[in-house]
């Protein structure tokens, strides 16, 4: 067990560009989240994967952002056109299948500052 | 009612005090609950599970009140190390959905 892999650590663009973020989560955790937490706030809920379903995206989630998991393992999460708001740690979480929810296991987070 | 809410604190409190947590939640077929522990600029912890006939782990006491609609945390003995931002997990959407919902946080400071 790796634990929940998140690339890159850390991201500085200028507003404008295009930024794309990997999680790997860990092996055969069936449910992958994403979250972005700004500084003296709870981590918000952007989206979650069952597999390679996209089952929830938040209304948070603006038409500039776009996540995937095409094959049911790592996911990716697009920003485009960034913006300063989208500043922020954006946070994956994976966990095991089985009934109910299990909890959720993070990755260190990429944390994203945009100029 | 917010969908999660939880008292930002700060809660400043000496060695050895007992201190509570609540969380409220808005959805009453929420199912699964969390406590998970932050400290800063890191990632979150899971710190324990909330069972339905509440569930202790050392000096940690976590409890669910359905009727009232929320979760407690209950640390004795504090410790310096206990220092950190609680983050209470709801899943909002009720029968175990997977849309698992963060509160803003508690910050606990503990002194010496």
């Amino acid at each position: 067990d790796t634990g929940v892999s998140q690339n890159p650590r850390h991201k500085i663009t200028k507003r404008g560009q295009n930024v794309t973020f990997r999680c790997d989560p860990i092996s055969e955790h069936n449910r992958l989240y994403w979250y972005r937490q700004t500084l003296g706030q709870g981590p918000e809920f952007l989206t979650y994967f069952q597999n390679e379903a996209q089952l929830e995206k938040s209304r948070l989630l603006s038409d500039r952002f776009s996540a995937e998991r095409p094959k049911g393992s790592f996911s990716t999460l697009e920003i485009q056109r960034t913006e300063q708001g989208d500043s922020a740690m954006y946070l994956c979480a994976s966990t095991p299948p089985g009934g109910g929810n299990s909890p959720l296991h993070f990755g260190n987070g990429t944390r994203l500052t945009v100029t | 009612r917010k969908e999660v809410e939880q008292d930002p604190g700060p809660f400043n409190v000496p060695e050895g005090a007992t201190v509570a947590f609540n969380c409220t939640y808005s959805n009453s077929a929420s199912q699964s609950f969390f406590w998970y522990r932050q400290d800063c600029r890191k990632e979150p912890k899971l710190l324990m599970s909330v069972y339905s006939s509440g569930n202790e782990d050392g000096r940690f006491t976590a409890q669910l009140n359905r009727a009232s609609q929320y979760i407690s945390l209950l640390i004795r003995d504090s410790k310096l190390s206990d220092s950190a931002t609680y983050l209470c997990v709801v899943d909002l959407a009720g029968r175990s959905q997977g849309n698992l919902i963060f509160g803003k946080g508690t910050k606990l400071s503990v002194k010496p």
